[in-house]
Protein backbone atom coordinates (compact mmCIF):
# COMPACT_ATOMS: atom_id res chain seq x y z
CA UNK A 1 0.00 0.00 0.00
CA UNK A 2 1.21 3.41 -0.53
CA UNK A 3 1.91 5.39 1.96
CA UNK A 4 3.40 9.01 3.11
CA UNK A 5 4.69 10.52 6.69
CA UNK A 6 5.01 14.03 7.71
CA UNK A 7 7.70 13.84 10.61
CA UNK A 8 6.92 16.91 11.79
CA UNK A 9 3.60 17.90 13.84
CA UNK A 10 4.39 21.38 14.03
CA UNK A 11 6.90 23.74 12.33
CA UNK A 12 7.37 27.42 13.40
CA UNK A 13 9.25 30.04 11.23
CA UNK A 14 9.49 33.73 11.10
CA UNK A 15 7.92 36.35 8.83
CA UNK A 16 9.92 36.74 5.81
CA UNK A 17 11.90 33.38 6.33
CA UNK A 18 12.09 30.18 3.49
CA UNK A 19 9.68 27.85 5.07
CA UNK A 20 9.94 24.42 4.44
CA UNK A 21 7.47 21.17 5.73
CA UNK A 22 8.46 17.93 5.26
CA UNK A 23 7.23 14.72 3.59
CA UNK A 24 8.56 11.13 2.56
CA UNK A 25 6.35 8.79 0.74
CA UNK A 26 6.15 4.82 -0.06
CA UNK A 27 4.87 3.87 -3.40
CA UNK A 28 4.54 0.75 -5.78
CA UNK A 29 4.96 2.62 -9.40
CA UNK A 30 5.55 6.05 -9.84
CA UNK A 31 4.24 8.25 -7.50
CA UNK A 32 1.69 10.81 -8.27
CA UNK A 33 1.85 13.04 -5.17
CA UNK A 34 -0.10 16.47 -3.66
CA UNK A 35 0.02 19.17 -1.08
CA UNK A 36 -3.15 21.04 -0.14
CA UNK A 37 -3.66 23.40 3.08
CA UNK A 38 -6.57 23.44 5.53
CA UNK A 39 -7.23 26.53 6.91
CA UNK A 40 -9.46 26.47 10.70
CA UNK A 41 -12.67 25.54 9.35
CA UNK A 42 -12.17 24.92 6.35
CA UNK A 43 -11.73 21.81 3.47
CA UNK A 44 -8.60 21.28 1.89
CA UNK A 45 -7.11 23.66 -0.85
CA UNK A 46 -4.90 22.41 -2.85
CA UNK A 47 -1.42 23.94 -3.57
CA UNK A 48 0.37 21.99 -6.26
CA UNK A 49 0.98 18.15 -7.36
CA UNK A 50 3.78 16.33 -8.83
CA UNK A 51 3.27 13.64 -11.50
CA UNK A 52 5.83 13.25 -13.97
CA UNK A 53 8.26 16.07 -15.49
CA UNK A 54 10.58 18.66 -13.73
CA UNK A 55 11.68 17.92 -10.54
CA UNK A 56 10.51 21.25 -8.94
CA UNK A 57 6.78 21.92 -8.80
CA UNK A 58 5.69 25.11 -8.70
CA UNK A 59 2.07 25.73 -7.42
CA UNK A 60 -0.80 28.58 -5.85
CA UNK A 61 0.31 31.15 -3.44
CA UNK A 62 4.26 30.43 -3.78
CA UNK A 63 4.60 27.87 -3.01
CA UNK A 64 6.65 25.21 -4.54
CA UNK A 65 8.03 21.31 -4.36
CA UNK A 66 10.80 19.66 -4.88
CA UNK A 67 10.33 15.75 -5.94
CA UNK A 68 13.61 13.71 -4.57
CA UNK A 69 13.06 10.11 -6.43
CA UNK A 70 16.66 8.76 -4.49
CA UNK A 71 15.19 10.54 -1.12
CA UNK A 72 11.75 9.58 -1.76
CA UNK A 73 10.80 12.99 -0.74
CA UNK A 74 8.34 15.67 -1.70
CA UNK A 75 9.12 18.66 0.67
CA UNK A 76 6.94 22.26 0.40
CA UNK A 77 8.98 25.37 0.25
CA UNK A 78 8.40 28.74 -0.48
CA UNK A 79 10.73 31.46 -0.28
CA UNK A 80 9.95 33.97 2.27
CA UNK A 81 6.69 32.92 4.39
CA UNK A 82 3.57 34.96 5.72
CA UNK A 83 1.65 35.12 8.38
CA UNK A 84 -1.18 33.84 6.52
CA UNK A 85 0.54 30.72 5.35
CA UNK A 86 -0.55 29.59 8.82
CA UNK A 87 -2.12 26.41 8.78
CA UNK A 88 -2.18 22.92 8.52
CA UNK A 89 -0.34 21.26 5.40
CA UNK A 90 -1.28 17.71 4.08
CA UNK A 91 0.95 15.82 2.12
CA UNK A 92 -0.75 12.73 0.19
CA UNK A 93 -0.16 10.40 -2.83
CA UNK A 94 -2.39 8.44 -5.18
CA UNK A 95 -3.40 5.40 -3.93
CA UNK A 96 -5.27 3.47 -7.05
CA UNK A 97 -8.23 1.51 -6.17
CA UNK A 98 -10.36 -0.72 -8.33
CA UNK A 99 -12.47 0.02 -11.71
CA UNK A 100 -9.79 2.98 -12.73
CA UNK A 101 -10.51 4.63 -9.45
CA UNK A 102 -8.17 6.01 -6.95
CA UNK A 103 -8.01 7.73 -3.38
CA UNK A 104 -5.86 9.87 -1.73
CA UNK A 105 -3.70 8.69 1.09
CA UNK A 106 -2.79 11.42 3.27
CA UNK A 107 0.16 12.09 5.94
CA UNK A 108 -0.92 13.12 9.46
CA UNK A 109 -0.23 16.91 8.37
CA UNK A 110 2.40 19.48 9.67
CA UNK A 111 0.56 22.29 11.34
CA UNK A 112 2.94 25.34 9.93
CA UNK A 113 2.89 28.66 12.12
CA UNK A 114 4.52 31.86 10.77
CA UNK A 115 5.60 34.07 13.73
CA UNK A 116 5.41 37.90 13.25
CA UNK B 1 -18.02 28.68 -11.29
CA UNK B 2 -19.38 27.10 -7.90
CA UNK B 3 -17.19 25.16 -6.02
CA UNK B 4 -18.44 21.79 -4.11
CA UNK B 5 -21.17 22.41 -1.24
CA UNK B 6 -21.59 20.66 1.66
CA UNK B 7 -24.85 20.34 3.80
CA UNK B 8 -25.21 20.55 6.78
CA UNK B 9 -22.06 22.49 7.68
CA UNK B 10 -22.48 21.22 11.64
CA UNK B 11 -24.91 19.19 12.81
CA UNK B 12 -25.20 17.19 16.48
CA UNK B 13 -26.85 13.74 16.85
CA UNK B 14 -26.62 11.53 19.60
CA UNK B 15 -25.64 7.54 19.81
CA UNK B 16 -28.00 5.25 17.86
CA UNK B 17 -29.76 7.84 15.65
CA UNK B 18 -28.71 8.01 11.94
CA UNK B 19 -27.36 11.29 9.68
CA UNK B 20 -27.41 12.16 5.79
CA UNK B 21 -24.52 14.25 4.90
CA UNK B 22 -25.07 15.91 0.81
CA UNK B 23 -22.71 16.75 -1.15
CA UNK B 24 -22.81 18.81 -4.78
CA UNK B 25 -20.14 18.68 -7.00
CA UNK B 26 -18.51 21.32 -9.20
CA UNK B 27 -20.57 21.08 -12.32
CA UNK B 28 -19.09 18.33 -15.08
CA UNK B 29 -17.60 16.38 -12.20
CA UNK B 30 -18.49 13.11 -12.61
CA UNK B 31 -16.69 11.73 -9.72
CA UNK B 32 -17.51 12.33 -5.44
CA UNK B 33 -15.38 10.63 -2.80
CA UNK B 34 -16.10 10.80 0.64
CA UNK B 35 -13.07 11.43 3.33
CA UNK B 36 -13.37 11.26 7.34
CA UNK B 37 -10.92 13.63 9.38
CA UNK B 38 -10.13 13.46 13.48
CA UNK B 39 -7.66 14.17 15.18
CA UNK B 40 -6.40 10.64 16.10
CA UNK B 41 -7.03 9.05 12.70
CA UNK B 42 -6.34 12.10 10.40
CA UNK B 43 -7.66 11.75 6.89
CA UNK B 44 -9.34 8.86 5.82
CA UNK B 45 -10.99 8.01 2.86
CA UNK B 46 -14.25 6.27 2.80
CA UNK B 47 -15.84 5.58 -0.45
CA UNK B 48 -16.08 7.11 -4.05
CA UNK B 49 -18.53 7.59 -7.02
CA UNK B 50 -18.55 7.59 -10.50
CA UNK B 51 -21.63 7.61 -12.77
CA UNK B 52 -23.69 7.13 -9.72
CA UNK B 53 -21.72 3.67 -9.10
CA UNK B 54 -19.46 3.19 -6.01
CA UNK B 55 -15.92 2.47 -7.13
CA UNK B 56 -14.09 2.38 -4.34
CA UNK B 57 -14.29 1.50 -0.24
CA UNK B 58 -12.33 1.94 2.55
CA UNK B 59 -11.80 0.20 5.33
CA UNK B 60 -15.22 1.61 7.43
CA UNK B 61 -18.23 -0.42 8.67
CA UNK B 62 -21.16 -1.13 6.59
CA UNK B 63 -23.20 1.73 8.85
CA UNK B 64 -21.18 3.75 6.63
CA UNK B 65 -22.89 4.23 3.01
CA UNK B 66 -23.21 6.29 0.63
CA UNK B 67 -25.06 7.28 -2.81
CA UNK B 68 -24.67 9.42 -6.14
CA UNK B 69 -27.59 10.59 -7.75
CA UNK B 70 -27.60 10.80 -11.82
CA UNK B 71 -26.53 14.60 -11.43
CA UNK B 72 -23.77 13.75 -9.68
CA UNK B 73 -24.46 14.74 -6.14
CA UNK B 74 -23.82 12.37 -3.45
CA UNK B 75 -25.07 11.60 -0.06
CA UNK B 76 -23.78 9.59 2.49
CA UNK B 77 -25.24 7.83 5.48
CA UNK B 78 -24.11 7.19 8.57
CA UNK B 79 -26.31 4.56 10.48
CA UNK B 80 -26.61 3.79 14.58
CA UNK B 81 -24.03 6.50 15.55
CA UNK B 82 -21.29 6.38 17.87
CA UNK B 83 -19.38 8.54 19.63
CA UNK B 84 -15.88 7.87 17.83
CA UNK B 85 -17.67 8.92 14.36
CA UNK B 86 -17.57 12.57 15.45
CA UNK B 87 -15.72 13.71 12.74
CA UNK B 88 -15.70 16.65 9.78
CA UNK B 89 -16.70 14.76 6.80
CA UNK B 90 -15.20 16.14 3.71
CA UNK B 91 -16.54 15.60 0.38
CA UNK B 92 -14.42 16.14 -3.03
CA UNK B 93 -15.29 16.08 -6.76
CA UNK B 94 -13.07 15.44 -9.63
CA UNK B 95 -13.87 15.17 -13.64
CA UNK B 96 -12.56 10.98 -12.73
CA UNK B 97 -11.87 10.11 -16.04
CA UNK B 98 -9.49 9.86 -18.48
CA UNK B 99 -5.87 10.57 -16.53
CA UNK B 100 -7.85 10.24 -13.50
CA UNK B 101 -4.65 9.48 -10.99
CA UNK B 102 -3.58 12.95 -12.21
CA UNK B 103 -7.08 15.09 -11.61
CA UNK B 104 -6.65 17.00 -8.89
CA UNK B 105 -9.47 16.52 -6.11
CA UNK B 106 -11.86 19.63 -5.56
CA UNK B 107 -12.75 19.69 -1.44
CA UNK B 108 -15.72 21.23 0.45
CA UNK B 109 -15.82 22.90 3.27
CA UNK B 110 -17.00 19.81 5.02
CA UNK B 111 -19.85 18.84 7.57
CA UNK B 112 -18.71 18.42 11.22
CA UNK B 113 -20.88 16.26 12.48
CA UNK B 114 -20.74 16.03 16.50
CA UNK B 115 -21.79 12.78 18.45
CA UNK B 116 -23.46 12.91 21.91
Amino acid sequence: AQSVAQPEDQVNVAEGNPLTVKCTYSVSGNPYLFWYVQYPNRGLQFLLKYITGDNLVKGSYGFEAEFNKSQTSFHLKKPSALVSDSALYFCAVRDPGGAGSYQLTFGKGTKLSVIP
Amino acid sequence: KAGVTQTPRYLIKTRGQQVTLSCSPISGHRSVSWYQQTPGQGLQFLFEYFSETQRNKGNFPGRFSGRQFSNSRSEMNVSTLELGDSALYLCASSLGQGASGANVLTFGAGSRLTVL
